[in-house]
């Protein structure tokens, strides 16, 4: 299973771009990289999921390399209610695997 | 997307008792479900896979017999709590997984407080 290592927190201000790097060096060739956003008492909700190069939604664009041993989320624009803890797990195959979730990114938007 | 339910949303109980927590998958068929556990400022921690049909798989290091795992149907997962502990006192997710999407669908959470 690939673990993955995040930042614990960040701090942004409103109106600003964030990055949050994910790394996973131990991702299998056929895993998925996907993306949650959680608020305190709630689940957490899908934000993006890629495989490889760029994927863009509405709310956010995900980076990953070509070698795929990290990933990029991308969030435009941030507002306060993007405050949240956000989490990038890898997944693998065509019958889906157990999600194990790291530590996340707390991510603190400021006014 | 999934969208999943869970009732009740929070639950209060006294130590010793049972609790049951439900779990729909509300417009997908879900063979398979996920069990999560969320202690406050920490990530979440898979508990089991519920299987319909089938007995669950759990974890290592979580307790079979105290946190019983029914899939009664395609839409409807139960994990009780059995002689619930104040330490058991946690937020409860579940998640439908969607198969060849390796992205999985979670539920809005029940928070268990037990005295």
């Amino acid at each position: 299973l690939a673990k993955t290592t995040q930042p614990i927190s960040m701090d942004s201000y409103e109106g600003q771009e964030v990055n949050i790097t994910c790394s996973h060096n131990n991702i299998a060739t056929n895993d998925y990289i996907t993306w949650y956003q959680q608020f305190p008492s709630q689940g957490p909700r899908f934000i993006i999921q890629g495989y490889k190069t760029k994927v863009t939604n509405e709310v956010a664009s995900l980076f990953i390399p070509a070698d795929r041993k990290s990933s990029t989320l991308s969030l435009p624009r941030v507002s306060l209610s993007d405050t949240a803890v956000y989490y990038c797990l890898v997944g693998g195959g065509y019958n889906f695997n157990k999600f194990y979730f790291g530590s996340g990114t707390k991510l603190n938007v400021k006014p | 997307g999934a969208v999943v339910s869970q009732h009740p949303s929070w639950v209060i109980c006294k130590s010793g008792t049972s609790v049951k927590i439900e779990c729909r998958s509300l417009d997908f068929q879900a063979t398979t479900m996920f069990w999560y556990r969320q202690f406050p400022k920490q990530s979440l921690m898979l508990m089991a896979t519920s299987n319909e049909g089938s007995k669950a798989t759990y974890e290592q290091g979580v307790e079979k017999d105290k946190f019983l795992i029914n899939h009664a149907s395609l839409t409807l997962s139960t994990l009780t709590v059995t002689s619930a502990h104040p330490e058991d006192s946690s937020f409860y997710i579940c998640s439908v997984p969607l198969a060849g999407a390796d992205t999985q669908y979670f539920g809005p959470g029940t928070r268990l407080t037990v005295l």
